[in-house]
């Protein structure tokens, strides 16, 4: 009864490829996240959506989109994917915007070659 | 940006002793959280702390929250191999719309 689940848990793919990371949550969160951790383990914030609606919208190329197919459901996708990418990408959900606990997923390893 | 600075960047300790590691920030805050994270894993919430509170517990856990210095300490007592983890911390702010933003961690090691 994994509460945050994230596919896949790795993906390695060459530069200029487009990929996508799934993510889904069975809390009944409102609210969902996307962040990067770099090799220095900084964590990030790059998206956040509250009921389907984007909320937060980091400084992030444009290469990157999110997509919110229902409340339960945050997908990212990624064109064009470049060497700096490459980096663990975790998915989050809390019951209310920001100032909530926070249940992260296991993490998407991505690494472009 | 990063809000939070965690100290020490690494810390051993035996088994049994306790960890202590300090969380600076430099906006007012609402909370403070603590998450923990496994190699390879996400990260688990430990404790959230709110801005009127100076002190919080949880099972072996202890949650300091000095606002007037604007930093936050984590004490782990007998303290176990399961509990070698990086250590964050997180604050939010209503001055940066409630976005969590996380610290660099502390890297715990706790040898047998």
């Amino acid at each position: 009864d994994t509460a945050v689940s994230q596919t896949p848990k790795y993906l390695v793919t060459q530069m200029g490829n487009d990929k996508s990371i799934k993510c889904e949550q069975n809390l009944g969160h409102d609210t969902m996240y996307w962040y990067k951790q770099d090799s220095k383990k900084f964590l990030k914030i790059m998206f956040s959506y509250n009921n389907k609606e984007l909320i937060i919208n980091e400084t992030v190329p444009n290469r990157f989109s999110p997509k919110s197919p229902d409340k339960a459901h945050l997908n990212l996708h990624i064109n064009s994917l470049e060497l700096g990418d490459s980096a663990v990408y975790f998915c989050a959900s809390s019951q209310e915007r920001g100032r909530d606990t926070q249940y992260f997923g296991p993490g998407t390893r991505l690494t472009v070659l | 940006s990063q809000q939070g600075e965690e100290d020490p960047q690494a810390l051993s300790i035996q088994e049994g002793e306790n960890a202590t590691m300090n969380c600076s920030y430099k906006t007012s805050i609402n909370n403070l959280q603590w998450y923990r994270q496994n190699s390879g894993r996400g990260l688990v919430h430990l404790i959230l702390i709110r801005s009127n509170e100076r002190e919080k517990h949880s099972g072996r856990l202890r949650v300091t929250l000095d606002t007037s210095k604007k930093s936050s300490s984590l004490l782990i007592t007998a303290s176990r191999a399961a509990d070698t983890a990086s250590y964050f911390c997180a604050t939010d702010s209503y001055e940066d719309d409630y976005k969590l933003s996380f610290g660099a961690g502390t890297t715990v090691t706790v040898r047998a």
